[in-house]
């Protein structure tokens, strides 16, 4: 059980296209699904959270025009990097927290490569 | 402000070494702590986790005690593998049920035959 998918898996886009990210608790519902970026050998870095039927909270730094958050449903959230550019190129990760269960563990998808070019 | 510190990696150990991954944390409250393995081109896989005092969480040979009187949580194994090369992550979550989890960099390690 618990289990997180994203979509696609790995993408490239050219610059000044749009591109968007799928996250899907797969066998629980989320109502807090999060959204991580990874840049390689570092750490993970919180985008933001994002609350089902509510408006996301952004990390500071985070340009919220830029990165879209809908969480329309409680098994979906979705990313779009709008106008990218090579400087978005990372890998992208989302996660999502069982509202059915008080743990706060979160379950983590396999994550999203973006390459921008 | 809540935080964690890992050791520096990389850390390269031949098969059947000992290892021990060190993490502190600084957290107002009492967090819940996790330890998150992520292996080359994948996603986070949970490791262990603890969410009190004391606790010990284990998994697949991996061990790591939530030591409040130090504020640490190190991860260990006693006789690793070539297949446990992979990313250790060491992340706290505060006590507010939805909040995101703060992570450490992150570990390398590397395992040789």
């Amino acid at each position: 059980g618990a289990v997180v998918s994203q979509h696609p898996s790995w993408v490239i886009c050219k610059s000044g296209t749009s591109v968007k990210i799928e996250c899907r608790s797969l066998d629980f519902q989320a109502t807090t699904m999060f959204w991580y970026r990874q840049f390689p050998k570092q750490s993970l870095m919180l985008m933001a959270t994002s609350n089902e039927g509510s408006k996301a909270t952004y990390e500071q730094g985070v340009e919220k025009d830029k990165f879209l958050i809908n969480h329309a449903s409680l098994t979906l959230s979705t990313l779009t990097v709008t106008s990218a550019h090579p400087e978005d190129s990372s890998f992208y990760i989302c996660s999502a927290r069982d509202s059915g269960t008080p743990s706060y563990e979160q379950y983590f998808g396999p994550g999203t490569r973006l390459t921008v070019t | 402000g809540n935080s964690v510190t890992q050791m520096e990696g990389p850390v390269t150990l031949s098969e059947e070494a000992f290892l021990t991954i060190n993490c502190t944390y600084t957290a107002t409250g009492y967090p819940s702590l996790f330890w998150y393995v992520q292996y080359p081109g994948e996603g986070l896989q949970l490791l262990l986790k603890a969410t009190k005092a004391d606790d010990k969480g284990s998994n697949k040979g991996f061990e790591a005690t939530y030591r409040k009187e130090t504020t640490s949580f190190h991860l260990e194994k006693g006789s690793v593998q070539v297949s446990d090369s992979a990313v250790y992550f060491c992340a706290l979550s505060v006590a507010q049920a939805g909040t995101a989890l703060i992570f450490g960099k992150g570990t390398t390690l590397s395992v040789s035959s």
